[in-house]
């Protein structure tokens, strides 16, 4: 059972226009939501996050959307560059949990000059 | 700076045999976990530890043994390797917020 859904394997944009990752949950229990960015051979690092008392949060380029009653997230990049192009994963914790993290399956972004 | 060391990076086993990935860390974080990645199943969590001598398992935990005796080491130890074993193993640590993930050990079992 996938309590963290990313429906899309890939996204294909053009540089300098809007990157939008989704991201779909199950477990009511979860508050903490994060992506990560994820090079080849390389380990994933910490993009952004968004707890379940807001709805938004915004770093740079890079903005997260919360709806609890969809149980839905998404990540918007804009305007998106080329650097941006590798493997996202949305992630998921209840009560603060953080070492019992919960993925999903990542969307590769292709971000085309 | 080293963050979460995880060792080896690469290496092959045959069906049965036994071996135990290393991960440190040197941030003290509380927080410690195992994830394997395969392709179209994205990160799944293995075990965790939420501190020294307290472990759990995540998603997939067939298979694994973990122990944490200190807070800088939770190494990862595969009983008795099966190729369905084969993947990329990541470590990772946290104390409140983001996971810090090591750079990975790439697994083959034949």
């Amino acid at each position: 059972d996938q309590q963290v859904k990313q429906n899309s394997p890939s996204l294909s944009v053009q540089e300098g226009r809007i990157s939008i990752l989704n991201c779909d949950y199950t477990n009511s229990m979860f508050d903490y939501f994060l992506w990560y960015k994820k090079y080849p051979a390389e380990g994933p690092t910490f993009l952004i996050s968004i707890s379940s008392i807001k709805d938004k949060n915004e770093d740079g380029r890079f903005t997260v959307f919360l709806n609890k009653s969809a149980k839905h997230l998404s990540l918007h990049i804009v305007p998106s560059q080329p650097g941006d192009s590798a493997v996202y994963f949305c992630a998921a914790s209840a009560l603060g949990n953080t070492g019992k993290l919960i993925f999903g399956q990542g969307t590769t972004l292709q971000v085309k000059p | 700076n080293a963050g979460v060391t995880q060792t080896p990076k690469f290496q092959v086993l045959k069906t049965g045999q036994s071996m135990t990935l290393q991960c440190a860390q040197d941030m003290n974080h509380e927080y410690m976990s195992w994830y394997r990645q395969d392709p179209g199943m994205g990160l799944r969590l293995i075990h965790y530890s939420v501190g020294a001598g307290i472990t759990d398992q995540g998603e997939v935990p067939n298979g694994y043994n973990v122990s944490r005796s200190t807070t800088e080491d939770f190494p990862l130890r595969l009983l008795s390797a099966a190729p369905s074993q084969t993947s990329v193993y990541f470590c990772a640590s946290s104390s409140w917020g983001e996971l810090f993930f090591g750079e990975g050990s790439r697994l083959t079992v034949l």
